[in-house]
């Protein structure tokens, strides 16, 4: 089974940018879509959008279309989220998580496991 | 996108006994929906898929049922490592959305 670590804590200015990183450990990327939650302070999660590596292809949540772009690295199995326009209430912990790709059909299974460790990116001046 | 409704948003219950949380969703889902268990300062927890299949290494203490709207998650006895924060979430339209989550306190 994968193992996904996260990027550290980060802290940035409301209008930069800020790019999370996720590797996996004991496994590749090959049979798997990254998909990005985040959760901010007292709040449910909100899934921002995915990533399938081994075909190149990313989905996005339409709250977050233009302002966020998904990234992976095939040869080093790291996955990158990086979200632009910051804003105060982008201040959440971030996480990376997988779903079962099949290529045989192009299906994604719609639940997430397992998730990385979570990396709270806080806006503030 | 589809809107998951939890109730209620805090369970106060005593150790050894049964909780029950419910989901609801705005559309269908056939059975396209999962459960996560998030204890303070960690990720979720994938606990249940398919609205009834438990995820591996998940207790048989942990059951779901349901489909279409309306879901179920029930906690047969709780454990001490039980008392966490519970979100359901639908996979059945893009995106995938969750709901807000049932804290399960101490009572």
């Amino acid at each position: 089974q994968v193992h996904l670590v996260q990027s550290g804590a980060e802290v940035k200015k409301p209008g930069s940018s800020v790019k999370v990183s996720c590797k996996a450990s004991g496994g590749t990327f090959i049979n798997y879509a990254i998909s990005w939650v985040r959760q901010a302070p007292g709040q449910g999660l909100e899934c921002m959008g995915r990533i399938i590596p081994i075909i190149g292809i990313t989905n996005y949540a339409q709250q977050f279309q233009g302002r966020v772009t998904l990234t992976a690295d095939k040869s080093t199995s790291t996955a990158y989220m990086e979200l632009s326009s910051l804003r105060s209430e982008d201040t959440a912990v971030y996480y990376c998580t997988t779903s079962y790709y099949y290529d045989s059909d192009g299906s994604v299974e719609g639940y997430f496991h397992p998730w990385g460790q979570g990396t709270l990116v806080t806006v503030s001046s | 996108e589809i809107v998951m409704t939890q109730s209620p948003a805090t369970l106060s219950v005593s150790p050894g006994e049964r909780a029950t949380l419910s989901c609801r969703a705005s559309q269908s889902l056939s059975s396209n929906l999962a459960w996560y268990q998030q204890r303070p300062g960690q990720a979720p927890k994938l606990l249940i898929y398919g609205a009834s299949t438990r995820a591996t290494g998940i207790p048989a203490r942990f059951s779901g049922s349901g489909s279409g709207t309306e879901f179920t998650l029930t906690i047969s006895s709780l454990q001490s490592e039980d008392f966490a924060f519970y979100s359901c979430q639908q996979y059945n339209h893009w995106p995938p959305t969750f709901g807000q989550g049932t804290k399960v306190e101490i009572k």
